[in-house]
């Protein structure tokens, strides 16, 4: 099956700094999704961006779906960016299921 | 627009007894599914449902049921509870978007169990 990766793993930052984090996938994808999860648990969908860009404020991500990889830009992070941020992805034969990606743990430092 | 509600909140059961997490969402979303989160790790999917009446397995769907009677309302149901499903179980709901792929995906804010 389709494998799903998210580097880094972890990233430590302080407050007002830019950061990338990538998600590759082995497959073909016919949407992927970024997601956050905050410190007390709660999951927020940033983007649903099967290809193109996109920007929410301070967040922007790009999927560049011949390439199999997906990018999540965050700029001028701040302390309540922390989280684990996820991205899933289906396939043309997942039958719905999300395919979940490790995830990357984000630490903001004020 | 109160999105995907979740209860209870917090749970604890003794092992052997069963109970039925409520999930229901007011965005007339096709696409209704059951995680489940242990510490430290992603999200594994426990059941799923993409129309009243359809149900369909996850990756992790032993000891667990679910039905799908109404498009507003997935229940998880807990048949005899082990202390392996203390868990945070997440309830997510979407639109499909044609035959095979859904859309944006909503989670509720989770439901955490704990199986003595």
């Amino acid at each position: 099956g389709i494998q799903v990766e998210q580097s880094p793993p972890d990233l430590i930052l302080q407050e007002g700094a830019n950061s990338t984090l990538r998600c590759n996938f082995s497959d073909s994808v016919n949407n992927l999704q970024w997601f956050h999860q905050n410190p007390w648990g709660q999951l927020i969908n940033l983007f649903y961006i099967p290809s193109g860009t996109k920007q929410n404020g301070r967040l922007s991500a790009t999927t560049v779906a011949t390439e199999r990889y997906s990018l999540l830009y965050i700029s001028s992070s701040q302390t309540t960016d922390s989280g684990v941020y996820f991205c899933a992805v289906v396939t043309f034969d997942s039958n719905y299921q999300l395919i979940w990606g490790a995830g990357t743990k984000l630490i903001i430092k004020p | 627009n109160a999105g995907v509600t979740q209860t209870p909140k917090f749970q604890v059961l003794k092992t052997g007894q069963s109970m039925t997490l409520q999930c229901a969402q007011d965005m007339n979303h096709e696409y209704m599914s059951w995680y489940r989160q242990d510490p430290g790790m992603g999200l594994r999917l426990i059941h799923y449902s993409v129309g009243a009446g359809i149900t369909d397995q996850g990756e992790v769907p032993n000891g667990y049921n679910v039905s799908r009677s109404t498009t507003e309302d997935f229940p998880l149901r807990l048949l005899s509870a082990a202390p392996s499903q203390t868990s945070v179980y997440f309830c997510a709901s979407s639109y499909r978007t044609g035959s095979l792929g859904t859309g944006e995906l909503f989670f509720g804010e989770g439901s955490r169990l704990t199986v003595l």
